[in-house]
């Protein structure tokens, strides 16, 4: 296992285009998140799920934002009629959950992130 | 909103000092975690603290939590340009909220 793996590394397109960013998860762990990040700025949190069930979505996050994760493995993130304000860095994290207190903790593990630039 | 706070925003140190950086939080946590990220880069974990731990040591790394206030610290010995970094605290919590971090750069 080579880590959190995101795809594409950079992506530049027009506005009103979409795109759709793909992150395949370390194989054994059950939490996947997505994030945004712009410059300067720490992560702030889109969504995430908990094998393929999508537990959480950012109140922030606009309607032409979907993510998915079939079946519990990998994630696609979708951004439809993109904006210049969608440009970010888009972090992909997946970790092991275990119920509060049983043995470990939620440790994140990053992808090396998705850069979107809208033009 | 934001469940962890760095402080300083900036850092600037030169190569061998030692740099403090301070975390505050606002909800009760099971545990605490440090995270780095190298310029456009995604977060690396470096250290995790439990509520019950007061401090934790990790090579050049020492962090403290004091729950009774909320804060944390980490401290970063003998610092080397490579250290140059933003740094996130991380509650571990049900949401997981980032705060805006602290900027390290150390000269050489």
């Amino acid at each position: 296992d080579t880590g959190v793996s995101q795809d594409p590394r950079h992506k530049i397109t027009k506005r009103g285009q979409n795109v759709t960013f793909r992150c395949d998860p370390i194989s054994e762990h059950n939490r996947l998140y997505w994030y945004r990040q712009t410059l300067g700025q720490g992560p702030e949190f889109l969504t995430y799920f908990q094998n393929e069930a999508q537990l959480e979505k950012s109140r922030l996050l606009s309607d032409r934002f979907s993510a998915e994760r079939p079946k519990g493995s990998f994630s696609t993130l979708e951004i439809q009629r993109t904006e210049q304000g969608d440009s970010a860095m888009y972090l992909c994290a997946s970790s092991l959950f275990m119920r509060q207190g049983a043995a470990g903790a939620n440790v994140l593990t990053f992808g090396a992130g998705s850069r979107l630039t809208v033009l | 909103s934001q469940q962890g706070e760095e402080d300083p925003q900036a850092l600037s140190i030169q190569e061998g000092e030692n740099a403090t950086m301070n975390c505050s939080y606002k909800t009760s946590i099971n545990n605490l975690q440090w995270y780095r990220q190298n310029s456009g880069r995604g977060l690396v974990h470096l250290i995790l603290i439990r509520s019950n731990e007061r401090e934790k040591h990790s090579g050049r790394l020492r962090v403290t939590l004091d729950t009774s206030k909320k804060s944390s610290s980490l401290l970063i010995t003998a610092s080397r340009a490579a250290d140059t970094a933003s740094y996130f605290c991380f509650t571990g919590g049900f949401k997981t909220i980032f705060g805006a971090g602290t900027r390290l750069f150390v000269k050489a």
